[in-house]
């Protein structure tokens, strides 16, 4: 069964801090991995999906990495901002199809 | 384009009541899953549907969960009775096809529950 865990938990920063969100999961067979945004009371936004046959994926001020053997990814967001805060999911899609989800990053960019 | 839609967007009732939730996905997107999110927690998988068949339900607590898609497009949750520990923000999400490493998926705003 798929495991994925986040860490750390929460996250506070001052702004403009480059930061980095980790992500582990337990089966590297994976087909992608996508990186989600969640405002407080609401869903979830997609920010960047890397298949498995990618290293990396770019958007903006947002990077993420994936080592498919090692069974890690990591978000970094450069120069943060406070419209950043929020809390970060990442999902693993494994062999069964089933996106599984880590309990999350909840990420404070504070002026 | 218009995103997933979910509704009500809140519920408070009490225990051993019933409630049902709607999700009508990104028209043309034959996947369509059910999460729950207890606070604090990560979406959980309910159920996952392709068109009007189920993928997996593995995780539905069938003696009070139900879901259905009768026509592929649009799907009800529901559950009865409801329990103090189904408190949570049911959400909808889909995608494109089922299978392909490049499939995002898409979330609609969920359904806060209270149940009380």
């Amino acid at each position: 069964k798929q495991e994925v865990t986040q860490i750390p938990a929460a996250l506070s920063v001052p702004e403009g801090e480059n930061l980095v969100l980790n992500c582990s999961f337990t089966d590297s067979a994976i087909y992608n991995l996508q990186w989600f945004r969640q405002d407080p009371g609401k869903g979830l936004t997609s920010l960047l999906l890397i298949q498995s046959s990618q290293r990396e994926q770019t958007s903006g001020r947002l990077n993420a990495s994936l080592d498919k053997s090692s069974g890690r990814s990591t978000l970094y967001i450069a120069a943060s901002q406070p419209g950043d805060s929020a809390t970060y999911l990442c999902a693993v899609m494994g062999g069964s199809y089933i996106p599984t989800f880590g309990r999350g990053t909840s990420l404070i960019v504070h002026p | 384009e218009a995103g997933v839609a979910q509704s009500p967007r809140y519920k408070i009732i009490e225990k051993r009541q019933s409630v049902a939730f709607w999700c009508n996905p990104i028209s043309g997107h034959a996947t369509l899953y059910w999460y729950q999110q207890i606070l604090g927690q990560g979406p959980k998988l309910l159920i996952q549907f392709q068109n009007n068949g189920v993928v997996d339900d593995s995780q539905l607590p069938k003696d009070r969960f139900s879901a259905e898609r009768l026509k592929g497009v649009d799907s009800t949750l529901k559950i009865q009775p409801a329990k103090l520990e189904d408190s949570a923000v049911y959400l909808c999400a889909s995608s494109s096809h089922l299978q392909g490493a490049n499939e995002k998926l898409f979330f609609g705003s969920g359904t806060q529950l209270s149940v009380l």
